[in-house]
C-alpha cells in the first residue's frame, strides 16, 4: 500500500481556514486520495476524494499539487465541530482483484479548534 | 438514509472468553468491512466482504477471530478466546461497492475491554 504523511498535529482558530498538508511521493497513477475524519468517540467519517483535479464539496476543499505527490485539505472556516484527527489515504482502484480498493489508514493529524 | 448499525456500544470480559459482535450495514451496500482501532492508532482492516465472500482477510488473526455474512447482509465477527491485547474499538464500515468512488460509512463502534 502507498503510504502518506502527514503532521501528528495541528491548531487553529474558530472561523479561520484550515490547511491540513498530506505527502504521497510515491503514490501510483491509479491511488485516489481520500479523506476521512474521526470525531470522539466515533467512527470515521467520509469527507472528500479525488484523483487529478481539485474537488470541492459542502464539507471541504481538496487541492491535489500537479504531480500528485502532495495534497491539502482546506476546510473553510473551522468550527469547534471540525476538531477531529485528520486521515489522509490512498486508495487504489480494483487491480485484478488484489487490492479491492481498501482503506489503509495511518496516524492521521490531530486538529485542535480554539474558540 | 439509516447508518451503519453495530452492538453491543460496549463490552467487558475476562481473558480467554469468548464475545461476538454484530453490524447491519446501510441497505444496499454490497461490501462491508471489519475494522480494529487500538487506542491511540488508526483502524486497521480485518476483513472485507463482498455481499456474503470474503475478499481480503489477511490481517484477521484466523486462530482467534472469526467473521461471516449470512445472505450477504448482517454480519458477525468473534473473537475466541480473547486476549488482553484485543482491547479495542472494532469498527464496521460499508459501500456500495469496493470501487474508489464509492466512500466507506462507519458505525461508531464496539468497544471492547479484555481484563
Amino acid at each position: 500500500d502507498a503510504k502518506t504523511t502527514q503532521p501528528n498535529s495541528m491548531e487553529s482558530n474558530e472561523e479561520e481556514p484550515v490547511h491540513l498538508p498530506c505527502n504521497h511521493s510515491t503514490i501510483s497513477g491509479t491511488d485516489y486520495i481520500h479523506w476521512y475524519r474521526q470525531l470522539p468517540s466515533q467512527g470515521p467519517e467520509y469527507v472528500i476524494h479525488g484523483l487529478t483535479s481539485n474537488v470541492n464539496n459542502r464539507m471541504a476543499s481538496l487541492a491535489i499539487a500537479e504531480d500528485r505527490k502532495s495534497s491539502t485539505l482546506i476546510l473553510h472556516r473551522a468550527t469547534l465541530r471540525d476538531a477531529a484527527v485528520y486521515y489522509c489515504i490512498l486508495r487504489d482502484v480494483l487491480a485484478g482483484g488484489t487490492s479491492y480498493g481498501k482503506l489503509t489508514f495511518g496516524q492521521g493529524t490531530i486538529l485542535t479548534v480554539h474558540p | 438514509e439509516a447508518g451503519v448499525a453495530q452492538s453491543p456500544r460496549y463490552k467487558i470480559i475476562e481473558k480467554r472468553q469468548s464475545v461476538a459482535f454484530w453490524c447491519n450495514p446501510i441497505s444496499g451496500h454490497a461490501t462491508l468491512y471489519w475494522y480494529q482501532q487500538i487506542l491511540g492508532q488508526g483502524p486497521k482492516l480485518l476483513i472485507q466482504f463482498q455481499n456474503n465472500g470474503v475478499v481480503d482477510d489477511s490481517q484477521l488473526p484466523k486462530d482467534r477471530f472469526s467473521a461471516e455474512r449470512l445472505k450477504g447482509v448482517d454480519s458477525t465477527l468473534k473473537i475466541q478466546p480473547a486476549k488482553l491485547e484485543d482491547s479495542a474499538v472494532y469498527l464496521c464500515a460499508s459501500s456500495l461497492d469496493p470501487g474508489p468512488n464509492s466512500p466507506l460509512h462507519f458505525g461508531n463502534g464496539t468497544r471492547l475491554t479484555v481484563t
